[in-house]
């Protein structure tokens, strides 16, 4: 079965400086591999999907993530951070025949200071 | 854009009632998904469908049921709400065509307290 990790529940940083949210993953073949963001009282709003293409992804608002095989990690990053960036992150891996089974990660809650 | 709607933002109902629990997407999507968010607990997935009256359950299926009999809606019924089942409920939706996994698409969600 697949796993998430995400490495770390909150991360707090100040505007203007660099994002790096952490995922690593396990999967016995080539998985497909997303980054949500969540703001309070909202559902999940995909940022960005990695499937097999380039490895660097880019997504919505700024963000991107680099899909590194040899260390199973997906990590999200921004260069420099906004206070709307404020929000639950998840690191998702899909499984099953048609990606029907997603595993969501914890989830790493973003602050970000003025 | 994909739309995926769910008929309420909040509701408040008391202990042993019938809820009933809407959602609609306007994308043509096979899959369709209920979730319930908790604190601690993450996303669980309750049930799924991935065609006109089929579905499948998820890892907590208990206490709850699905209904989908047009291919645009999905919906979740508590039979006999409890005070367990007060949580944030996400529903979503995905296509299979194409050749790699297609991310779901959420709702807003339903903010659902049993009193």
């Amino acid at each position: 079965a697949q796993s998430v990790t995400q490495l770390d529940s909150h991360v707090s940083v100040s505007e203007g400086t660099p994002v790096l949210l952490r995922c690593n993953y396990s999967s016995s073949y080539s998985p497909s591999l997303f980054w949500y963001v969540q703001h309070p009282n909202k559902g999940l709003q995909l940022l960005l999907k990695y499937t097999s293409a380039a490895t660097l992804v880019k997504g919505i608002n700024g963000f991107e993530a680099e899909f590194k095989k040899s260390e199973t990690s997906f990590h999200l990053t921004k260069p420099s951070a906004h206070m709307s960036d404020a929000a639950e992150y998840f690191c998702v891996v899909s499984e099953g025949d048609y990606g029907q089974n997603f595993v969501f990660g914890p989830g790493t809650r973003l602050s970000v200071l003025p | 854009d994909v739309k995926v709607t769910q008929s309420s933002r909040y509701l408040v109902k008391r202990t042993g009632e019938k809820v009933f629990l809407e959602c609609v997407q306007d994308m043509d999507h096979e899959n369709m998904f209920w979730y319930r968010q908790d604190p601690g607990l993450g996303l669980r997935l309750i049930y799924f469908s991935y065609d006109v009256k089929m579905k499948e359950k998820g890892d907590i299926p208990e206490g709850y049921s699905v209904s989908r009999e047009k291919k645009e809606r999905f919906s979740l019924i508590l039979e006999s709400t409890s005070t367990n089942q007060t949580s944030m409920y996400l529903c979503a939706s995905s296509t299979r065509q194409g050749l790699y996994h297609q991310p779901q698409h959420f709702g807003d969600g339903t903010r659902l307290s049993i009193l």
